[in-house]
C-alpha cells in the first residue's frame, strides 16, 4: 500500500505570494490532518479534514486555509506569506480520525523569502 | 492551555545501553498519548500510541508507559542501537471532542537521541 504523498518536495516562495500543498492520504484513509514544524515552535497543528468537512482547526490565522476533496486528497494554502511562515509542513492520514494512528508523508518544505 | 515538556531536549548514548526519554503534559484530559520518530528532514513515524485508559504499550524493543494522574508518560528503548538515532516526539489528544472527533494533537519539543556505536 502506497504511503502519504505530498507535492511539491520544496518550494521558494516570496512575500505576499500564495502557495498551495497537496497531500494524498493512504488509500482508504479518509481523515487528513495538517501540521506545521518550525524550529522555534516545534509541531503545531493546523487542520483536519474528514469527508471533504474541516473537522477541528489549530491556533493559526485565516491565511491558512484547507479542503479536501471527494477522493480524500487534501490541500492547503496559505495567502499573503510571510517570513515567518517558512516551515515543513507536513500532512498525516489515519482511517477515520485523527485520534488513531496517524501516517505521516514526507513533508513539503517552504521557504519565504 | 495544555502543554508538553519532553526532557532531555537531546541525549547520547552508547550503543547496547537502555534509556528512557521523558514527556509530561500539563491537563490531564487527554484521549491519548503518542510516540513518534522523525528522521533528519523527514516525516514522522508512529511508534506507540496509548489511550487513556490504559498504563503502557509494546512493540518490539520499545516500551511506553502512561501515567494520567501524574501526567507523565515514558518511552523505553531496550538496548539501544545506532539505526535508533532521531528525534523522538511525544504527543497528546485532548479528551474534548468535536463533532465526534478529539481536540487537537499537541506535540512536545522532542529529545533528540544519538546512539554510538
Amino acid at each position: 500500500k502506497a504511503g502519504v504523498t505530498q507535492t511539491p518536495r520544496y518550494l521558494i516562495k516570496t512575500r505576499g505570494q500564495q502557495v498551495t500543498l497537496s497531500c494524498s492520504p493512504i488509500s482508504g484513509h479518509r481523515s487528513v490532518s495538517w501540521y506545521q514544524q518550525t524550529p522555534g515552535q516545534g509541531l503545531q497543528f493546523l487542520f483536519e479534514y474528514f469527508s471533504e468537512t474541516q473537522r477541528n482547526k489549530g491556533n493559526f490565522p485565516g491565511r491558512f486555509s484547507g479542503r479536501q476533496f471527494s477522493n480524500s486528497r487534501s490541500e492547503m494554502n496559505v495567502s499573503t506569506l510571510e517570513l515567518g511562515d517558512s516551515a515543513l509542513y507536513l500532512c498525516a492520514s489515519s482511517l477515520l480520525a485523527n485520534r488513531e494512528t496517524q501516517y505521516f508523508g514526507p513533508g513539503t518544505r517552504l521557504l519565504v523569502l | 492551555k495544555q502543554e508538553v515538556t519532553q526532557i532531555p531536549a537531546a541525549l547520547s548514548v552508547p550503543e547496547g545501553e537502555n534509556l528512557v526519554l521523558n514527556c509530561s503534559f500539563t491537563d490531564s484530559a487527554i484521549y491519548n498519548l503518542q510516540w513518534f520518530r522523525q528522521d533528519p528532514g523527514k516525516g514522522l513515524t508512529s511508534l506507540l500510541l496509548i489511550q487513556s485508559s490504559q498504563r503502557e504499550q509494546t512493540s518490539g524493543r520499545l516500551n511506553a508507559s502512561l501515567d494520567k494522574s501524574s501526567g507523565r508518560s515514558t518511552l523505553y528503548i531496550a538496548a539501544s542501537q545506532p539505526g535508533d538515532s532521531a528525534t523522538y516526539l511525544c504527543a497528546v489528544s485532548e479528551s474534548m471532542n468535536y463533532g465526534g472527533s478529539q481536540g487537537n494533537l499537541i506535540f512536545g519539543k522532542g529529545t533528540k537521541l544519538s546512539v554510538k556505536p
